[in-house]
Order: C-alpha cells, then structure tokens, then sequence
C-alpha cells in the first residue's frame, strides 16, 4: 500500500469550475508539500504545511494532521492551470525526503 | 527569483559508462537532494546532503551513486555504471533551511541509458 495516496488520478474540468484534489497518508509526517509538475516536467512547490490551511491567488490547501488528509482547491479554473499536481509528505520517521504520491492529472477545457 | 540550475537538460549514454549530472542551488540553502523519475511514475527520492555530508539515502543509492559538493556552489550525483533502469528524469532540489520550508526544483535531466 502507499503511504501517499491521491484521488482522482485524472480530472477534467471546464474553465471556471472550482477544482478539489485529495491526498491521503498512512504514517506520522512532519510537513505536506503540494507540487505542480508542468508537461515538460519540471516541477514547482505550491506549498508546505505543517496544519490549517494556505492561500495563494486561486490556490488553497488544507490539512488536518488527526484525519491525514489534506486537499488542494483551484478556484475559477483556468486551462493554464493544466498539470500534474503531486502530494508529497517528509515522514517523521525519515529525516527531510519526501515520499510522493502519483499525482492528479488535471485538464482544463477553455 | 532565485532558480536551481541543471545540466545538461539531456543525456544520452552507453550502458555501462559513466555519467554525472550537475545542479547549482540557490546560493545560501542548506539542503540538497537529488530526485528521480522513471517515466510513468511517481518521484522518488535518492539522497539529501546537509553540511558537506550525505544525511540520508534511498535502497535506489547504492554503491554506483555518488554526490558531491566540490566547490562549494556546484552539486554533482556521478553515476559509475550506468543501466537500462537509470533512464529516467533527475531533479535536483534546494532548501533553505529546515523540513518546514519550501523545497526548490530543477528542471531536471532527462538521462537516457541505451
């Protein structure tokens, strides 16, 4: 089983709708990153959370350490939005590595 | 802002040969880490180097893999032997200063082993 589990594996919206990703995590961490993995590949760090919740621009996070979940929300999607989003968490039994989930594809249709 | 710099963008080798890979971090981070992705699949982390030192490594880091920092700004992951499983995207990343900051990527090595 993974320790980092996301759901949906695919989304496709249309522009403008409001989007949820979820991840889920079977051990103790001591923080959660949200990525945004663009089709070229390279890979940009949304945010880090140790608890409560995050905002920048259209983009939320939340966590909430007793349940091990955290959610990512886009909000007034736009097709520029369109890529991998990966959960990633520092386990606290392992130091500063991150152990990554498989990501959410999101596909934003104008 | 500041960026982490990787070279080259691609790689190509013989099975079998030697190959390293280069990053730049951002100059006054403190840890460093080299991440892999096979294609299709999800990252996964190889080695974290803080204070001149490796700090943590993967089952993936075995004997063929190395890191170094030679000269202080530079961060190298040799690999000595190259195999087919190698093809992947390596990523290097940065990080201020603790597990509570954001970590900052490279844009990666597309290395692909023949």
């Amino acid at each position: 089983k993974n320790e980092v589990e996301q759901s949906p594996q695919n989304l496709t919206a249309q522009e403008g709708e409001f989007i949820t990703i979820n991840c889920s995590y079977s051990v103790g961490i001591s923080a959660l990153h949200w990525l945004q993995q663009h089709p070229g590949g390279g890979i940009v760090s949304l945010f880090m959370l140790s608890s409560g919740k995050k905002k920048h621009g259209r983009l939320i996070a939340t966590i909430n350490i007793q349940e091990k979940h955290s959610s990512l929300h886009i909000t007034a999607s736009h097709p520029r939005d369109s890529a991998v989003y990966i959960c990633a968490v520092n386990p606290e039994t392992s130091g500063s590595r991150l152990t990554f989930g498989e990501g959410t594809q999101l596909t934003v249709n104008p | 802002e500041p960026e982490v710099t990787q070279t080259p963008s691609h790689q190509v080798t013989q099975m079998g040969q030697e190959v390293i890979l280069r990053c730049v971090p951002i100059s006054n981070h403190l840890y460093f880490y080299w991440y892999r992705q096979i294609l299709g699949q999800k990252v996964e982390f190889l080695v974290s180097f803080y204070n001149n030192e490796i700090s943590e490594k993967s089952e993936i880091f075995d004997d063929q893999f190395s890191v170094e920092r030679p000269d202080g700004s530079n961060f190298t992951l040799k690999i000595r032997s190259t195999k087919l499983e190698d093809s992947a995207m390596y990523f290097c990343a940065s990080q201020p200063g603790t597990v509570y900051e954001k970590l900052f990527f490279g844009s990666g090595t597309q290395l692909s082993v023949l």
